[in-house]
């Protein structure tokens, strides 16, 4: 168990409205990431931290924002949610120490209607 | 972006049979992960590789980094009920925090 937990766990949205996921961690890991879960794509970087402000895009980063404001939290935020990002979607951390070994939260399922 | 191929899509085993899944790259990568993903779960992280030629266990798991450094393997030996589920490989190039993943296997296994 990396500490990690994810919230909300499920939620469902209307087009148009936004949306912000939060991934919490306990113990003042580095590196934080988002993914996207879809059939048929497997797991795709969103966006990721590797410190409290510091932030960079992934593969599939349109239509989202981050911020990472204190090293327990990374929020992913959809400014204005679209039926295309309905999704499971998980946050990750590398444990300090171990080089590129990520472990993931929980997961949320996001239903954009 | 990078791509990581993953094969076979799915697989339908019996019970005690021996499983083999692989990962091919058309590139480099210095690192190579195998995670399990239970439904409704998060990928759990099962064996990490960071030499080529490495072959590492974990229970009745084995991987290998591919001695070119483009391609990983999964071994079960004497699957059980509860190894179902999508195995991900992942791998990262040159000194990246980053990860790609491989699109998964899916196995099921029939007792």
């Amino acid at each position: 168990d990396a500490g990690i937990t994810q919230s909300p766990r499920h939620k469902v949205t209307e087009t148009g409205t936004p949306v912000t996921l939060r991934c919490h961690q306990t113990e003042n890991h580095r590196y934080m990431y988002w993914y996207r879960q879809d059939p048929g794509h497997g797991l795709r970087l969103i966006h990721y931290s590797y410190g409290v402000k510091d932030t960079d895009k992934g593969e599939v980063s349109d239509g989202y924002s981050v911020s990472r404001s204190k090293t327990e939290d990374f929020l992913l935020t959809l400014e204005s949610a679209t039926s295309s990002q309905t999704s499971v979607y998980f946050c990750a951390i590398i444990l300090s120490g171990v080089y590129n070994e990520q472990f993931f939260g929980p997961g949320t399922r996001l239903t954009v209607l | 972006g990078q791509q990581l191929n993953q094969s076979p899509q799915s697989m339908f085993i019996q019970e005690g049979e021996d499983v083999s899944m692989n990962c091919t790259s058309s590139s480099i990568f210095n690192t190579w992960l195998w995670y399990k993903q239970d439904p409704g779960e998060g990928p759990v992280l099962l064996i990490a590789l960071y030499k080529a030629g490495e072959l590492t266990s974990n229970g009745r798991l084995t991987a290998q980094f591919g001695i070119t450094r483009k391609d990983s393997f999964l071994n079960i030996s004497a699957s059980i009920p509860s190894d179902v589920g999508i195995y991900f490989c992942a791998g990262s190039q040159g000194g990246s925090e980053k990860l790609v993943f491989g699109k998964g296997t899916k196995l099921t296994v029939n007792p």
